[in-house]
């Protein structure tokens, strides 16, 4: 089962400019994680967020997690072209020690 | 990543033989996982382990088969029953799910 759906499924910008994709989740988690994925490549771990944190931050990316709304965003500040991946959500529920991912943004960033 | 090697890369097989794809990892983490990606998809749960000679079904096991003789190796094998074998595996290691997973990078299966 899915755990996370990522919005939008796919986003196009320019150079430059800022990228924002979020993840909504259906039950209580411990933490939420982002990825990316580079086209036909294992995944890569950007960012991990407690549930009791509420914002984190790490070089260009900055994650928001509302626990309320069950949601939480990734912002790429100044994208590059080499920005261009899949970036996914995981969360994991606590219950058996698996993380389960979200269906995927897929980011173009154009030059 | 480094510290996980999938093997093959790339693996054809006929339909109704078994196959098995190989994870080792050097990273001494005890937690290894097995996750399915279809195009354009997500990532779906196979089988995981959290020990070794333990592990546990994931989501979408059935067709599937692990064992964990050692805490390197965590092989897939894909059996005739999995229906829709043709996929992207992706073997992942961790410390536990509070943790971020390394994976690898990853076997590509086409059945015919």
């Amino acid at each position: 089962s899915q755990q996370g759906e990522e919005d939008p499924q796919a986003l196009s910008i320019q150079e430059g400019e800022n990228a924002t994709m979020n993840c909504s989740y259906k039950t209580s988690i411990n933490n939420l994680q982002w990825y990316r994925q580079n086209s036909g490549r294992g995944l890569v771990h950007l960012i991990l967020i407690r549930s009791n944190e509420r914002e984190k931050h790490s070089g260009r990316l900055r994650v928001t997690l509302d626990t309320s709304k069950k949601s939480s965003s990734l912002l790429i500040t100044a994208s590059r072209a080499a920005d261009t991946a899949s970036y996914f959500c995981a969360t994991d529920t606590g219950g058996g020690n698996k993380l389960t991912f979200g269906t995927g943004t897929q980011l173009k960033v154009e030059l | 990543d480094g510290g996980i090697t999938q093997s093959p890369k790339y693996l054809f097989r006929k339909e109704g033989q078994n196959v098995t794809l190989s994870c080792e990892q050097n990273l001494n983490h005890d937690a290894m996982y097995w996750y399915r990606q279809d195009p354009g998809q997500g990532l779906r749960l196979i089988y995981y382990s959290q020990i070794v000679n333990d592990f546990q079904k994931g989501d979408i096991a059935e067709g599937y088969s692990v064992s964990r003789e050692k805490k390197e190796s965590f092989p897939l094998t894909v059996t005739s029953a999995q229906k829709n074998p043709t996929a992207f595996y992706l073997c992942a290691v961790g410390v536990d799910a509070n943790s971020p997973l390394h994976f690898g990078n990853g076997t590509r299966l086409t059945v015919t």
